[in-house]
């Protein structure tokens, strides 16, 4: 089926590690993007490419590299994880009708 | 700029009561306006989007809302609550023409017996 394919679902990664949160979408969607959900806190948008090559940082990017070198592939790399980074992660890709979303990835940082 | 409000962050209704999410807007720009629906350890669900034209925009599982740009307001209803509608909606505004969505706190809905 046609959709957003997040890896891994589940995470746990020492105060340190470095790991990277692979997206990939399979509907010619030129526009991605990655959130992290905490809660009370909705979506926050972390960095998003607008198409193969290009990238620009949303809300909160920092402690977060992202590179987009295919149409189909988004990943999201953690430098030196932190505690506060534990969350929540989704991949989106589409655009200004509507986003397809990710099943997310649960990230916990210890 | 973009900001979403969406008031309650929690509400309660009883099956076969009226559902009303309150989401209010700004944007700089003329806004596009979304809301999503968000199950339990699931992604976001487009439930219904407004771009251009009609203001009364009407969703899946018999969800609406209407666009009050007076008011800048996108309140979302259904006219009977159901229990499979609990989950946690959210309110999303991107400016047209840009891709950057910011979204609302959100809002659980909690459907009682």
């Amino acid at each position: 089926n046609a959709g957003v394919t997040q890896t891994p679902k589940f995470q746990v990664l020492k105060t340190g590690q470095s790991m990277t949160l692979q997206c990939a979408q399979d509907m010619n969607h030129e526009y991605m993007s990655w959130y992290r959900q905490d809660p009370g806190m909705g979506l926050r948008l972390i960095h998003y490419s607008v198409g193969a090559g290009i990238t620009d940082q949303g809300e909160v990017p920092n402690g977060y590299n992202v590179s987009r070198s295919t149409t189909e592939d988004f990943p999201l790399r953690l430098l030196s994880a932190a505690p506060s980074q534990t969350s929540v992660y989704f991949c989106a890709s589409g655009g200004g009708h509507g986003y397809t979303f990710g099943s997310g990835t649960r990230l916990t940082v210890v | 700029a973009q900001s979403v409000t969406q008031l309650g962050s929690h509400v309660s209704v009883s099956e076969g009561a009226l559902v009303l999410l309150r989401c209010n807007y700004s944007s700089s720009v003329p806004p596009y306006l979304f809301w999503y629906v968000q199950y339990p350890n699931q992604g976001l669900q487009l439930l219904l989007k407004y771009t251009t034209g009609a203001t009364l925009v009407k969703g899946i599982n018999g969800f609406e809302a209407e666009f009050k740009k007076s008011e800048t307001s996108f309140h979302l209803t259904k006219p009977s609550a159901h229990m499979s509608d609990a989950a946690e909606y959210f309110c999303a505004v991107s400016g047209a023409g840009t891709y950057k969505y910011i979204f609302g706190t959100g809002t659980r809905l909690k459907v009682l017996a």
